[in-house]
């Protein structure tokens, strides 16, 4: 496609259970990201892949949240046992290249109750 | 850690006025980043500065760096309704690899 797709669109889970969000980056961007914005207020950094290798997880808050590229394009936001403080809009980037302008996905916003 | 600061955080003005929104950040960086939000939607990129003094301009929207001041504005020029958006500015910092920090981001809207 066109842009960075990202499903589902819209997520509603119980407090406890385990999601999966994914991202479809542009074709031929080596550089993914995923952000957590919360009502209000700017995106916050989350994880970014260089291909396949996850090259900064500082911002995942802590082990309930894990991320993978396996083969450098799809990548996938795994949340385990989620929590009503994960409700969120989660966004993908992806980039040509490290350090190159990012292009954001439409998010996926998660609510868990 | 990299902090960025926006300000105003809620702007409402006229349509046909002139304002800057200011975005202030806390440590060297090697990009600033200038993106548009509607509500319910995600960021569209308006502008990317990559050095000291760079200047660009789309339409009704000029923004500018200063990396000595480690500072950066968006002015809007007589303002119309669909400008009406949240705005946020967002820093590459030299040692942040490559993400992003955003700014709180400023509530902008164009009364008619």
């Amino acid at each position: 496609g066109a842009g960075v797709s990202q499903t589902p669109s819209n997520k509603v889970t119980e407090k406890g259970k385990y999601v999966e969000l994914r991202c479809d980056p542009i074709s031929g961007h080596t550089a993914l990201y995923w952000y957590r914005q919360s009502l209000g207020q700017g995106p916050e950094f989350l994880i970014y892949f260089q291909g396949t290798g996850a090259a900064d997880d500082s911002g995942l808050p802590n082990d309930r949240f894990f991320a993978v590229r396996p083969e450098g394009s799809v990548s996938t936001l795994k949340i385990q046992r989620t929590e009503r403080g994960d409700s969120a809009v989660y966004l993908c980037a992806s980039s040509p290249t490290r350090g190159t302008e990012a292009f954001f996905g439409q998010g996926t916003r998660l609510t868990v109750v | 850690e990299l902090k960025v600061e926006q300000n105003p955080l809620f702007l409402s003005m006229q349509e046909g006025k002139n304002y800057t929104i200011y975005c202030n950040y806390s440590t060297t960086s090697d990009r600033l980043y200038w993106y548009r939000q509607d509500p319910g939607k995600s960021l569209e990129s308006l502008f990317v500065l990559l050095s000291n003094g760079a200047v660009k301009q789309e339409g009704r929207l000029m923004a500018s760096l200063d990396t000595k001041a480690r500072l950066s504005t968006l002015h809007i020029t007589a303002a119309v309704h669909d400008l009406s958006a949240t705005y946020f500015c967002a820093v590459d910092g030299e040692t942040s690899g490559s993400r992003l920090t955003f700014g709180e981001g400023t509530q902008l809207t164009v009364n008619p």
